[in-house]
């Protein structure tokens, strides 16, 4: 099955600064990817749709320039978290759809926020 | 848009107890997928159901698909610590992202 890959799988920064999170469709030509966050206890909120080659579809209430995303071909989207609050502390997790309908996730990435 | 009530959010069991999640929706779904995230650990998908009524089992998991198509459930007999996580139903429309239910979270007590 389609493998995707999310790096890192932690990090802890520093009030104020970015992160970019990773996303890579390792066995899969991915036009699009979803980004989701996950709260402790709670369910995967999707965040935005990310196209390859245009610009990403955020869901309402997501802050598009806070929450950067980069679909620069058909194996990578890339999430950046700028100007990092601790409230940003999150769960983020990526996927991918195979076949239209089954989604494979990346390992998801833990980010706490200082 | 389309949202999937699940219930129950938590679910405390003796080893061996069965277990049951349901996921409800007001309208008709075209499908619905079933995912298990183990702690701290990625959604990994189960199944997905589309036909009306359809049933589906997994060893000790049994999936069902309502006649109506706006309801289904995943039953597991006999539950094991190996159970243990949250089990979330989802819904996709073609290539739409999956609208996921809230979970169930499911404990083991052995």
């Amino acid at each position: 099955g389609a493998v995707v890959s999310q790096h890192p799988s932690w990090v802890i920064c520093k009030s104020g600064t970015s992160v970019k999170i990773e996303c890579r469709s390792l066995d899969f030509q991915a036009t699009t990817m979803f980004w989701y966050r996950q709260f402790p206890k709670q369910s995967l909120m999707l965040m935005a749709t990310s196209n390859e080659g245009s610009k990403a579809t955020y869901e309402q209430g997501v802050e598009k320039d806070k929450f950067l995303i980069n679909h620069a071909s058909l194996t990578l989207s890339t999430l950046t978290v700028t100007s990092a609050h601790p409230e940003d502390s999150s769960f983020y997790i990526c996927s991918v759809l195979k076949w239209r309908t089954e989604a494979f996730f990346g390992q998801g990435t833990r980010l706490t926020v200082v | 848009g389309q949202q999937v009530m699940q219930i129950p959010q938590y679910q405390h069991v003796q080893e061996g107890e069965d277990f049951t999640t349901y996921c409800n929706s007001s309208t008709t779904l075209s499908n619905i997928q079933w995912y298990k995230q183990r702690p701290g650990g990625h959604p990994v998908f189960l199944i997905q159901l589309v036909k009306s009524g359809e049933v589906k089992k997994q060893k000790r998991l049994t999936f069902q698909f309502g006649e109506a198509k706006k309801n289904s459930s995943l039953h597991i007999t006999a539950t094991q610590t190996t159970d243990v996580g949250t089990y979330f139903c989802a819904e996709s429309s073609g290539n739409t992202p999956l609208v996921f239910g809230k979970g169930t979270r499911l404990s083991v007590i052995a």
